[in-house]
């Protein structure tokens, strides 16, 4: 069993739209980062967030933190092609003291012109 | 580029020898982690080190499996006997220690990623 829902799996839209993909969780995080992976390299981390109901804004990205720091969202505004790739939510899990990360499935986004 | 390195980027085998896949992380990061990723899967957890200790193991990594980090700085990941389940990237993050453990970014290598003939 996932410790992190990550949905929807697949997302294919135009070049111009908006977007948000969710993770969730029954669990509550210390702390809750997203990546962003292309094929054949490793995950680029894009943010963390650390404090629930924390909004974090990376240019047309944003992260939003649940108030009980159990889920997380990320919102494109205006998807370009660049975005294209799998976007990941990792959490470093509460009821852990070492700093692992539990990673969702992914969300693999294509953006098209 | 200081970024987490790892070699080599691609290796394949077969089935029943033993590969090894080395890690170095970021230069001032005294935490390294490995994971695995399979297609279609995010990253699971193999195992944990802070300086050259060793500090957690995921049941992931069976007795087949063996890290090593002896001096504290570049890791070691050995595979002995590889089985065709093995097949994976395998990936390397590092990051700082500190206060709020949970709260420090870790930094991915791009992986190796194996193949079991």
């Amino acid at each position: 069993t996932q410790l992190l829902e990550q949905s929807p799996q697949f997302l294919s839209i135009q070049e111009g739209e908006n977007l948000t993909v969710y993770c969730n969780s029954s669990s509550v995080f210390s702390s809750l980062q997203w990546y962003r992976q292309e094929p054949g390299e490793g995950p680029v981390l894009l943010v963390t967030v650390v404090t629930g109901g924390e909004v974090k804004k990376l240019k047309r990205l944003t992260f939003q933190f649940g108030d009980a720091r159990k889920d997380s969202s990320l919102h494109i505004t205006a998807a370009q092609p660049g975005d294209t790739g799998l976007y990941l939510c990792a959490g470093a899990w509460r009821g852990s003291t070492l700093g692992r990360l539990y990673f969702g499935r992914g969300t693999q986004l294509t953006v098209w012109p | 580029d200081t970024g987490v390195s790892q070699n080599p980027r691609h290796k394949i085998t077969k089935r029943g020898q033993n590969v090894t896949f080395r890690c170095d992380p970021i230069s001032e990061h005294n935490r390294l982690y490995w994971y695995r990723q399979t297609l279609g899967q995010g990253p699971e957890f193999l195992t944990y080190f802070q300086n050259e200790a060793q500090l957690e193991k995921s049941r992931l990594l069976s007795d087949r499996f063996s890290a090593e980090r002896p001096k504290g700085s570049f890791s070691t990941l050995e595979i002995q006997r590889t089985e065709q389940g093995d097949s994976a990237m395998y990936l390397c993050a590092s990051s700082l220690a500190g206060w709020g453990l949970a709260n420090q970014p870790q930094h991915f290598g791009d992986g190796t990623r194996l193949s079991i003939l």
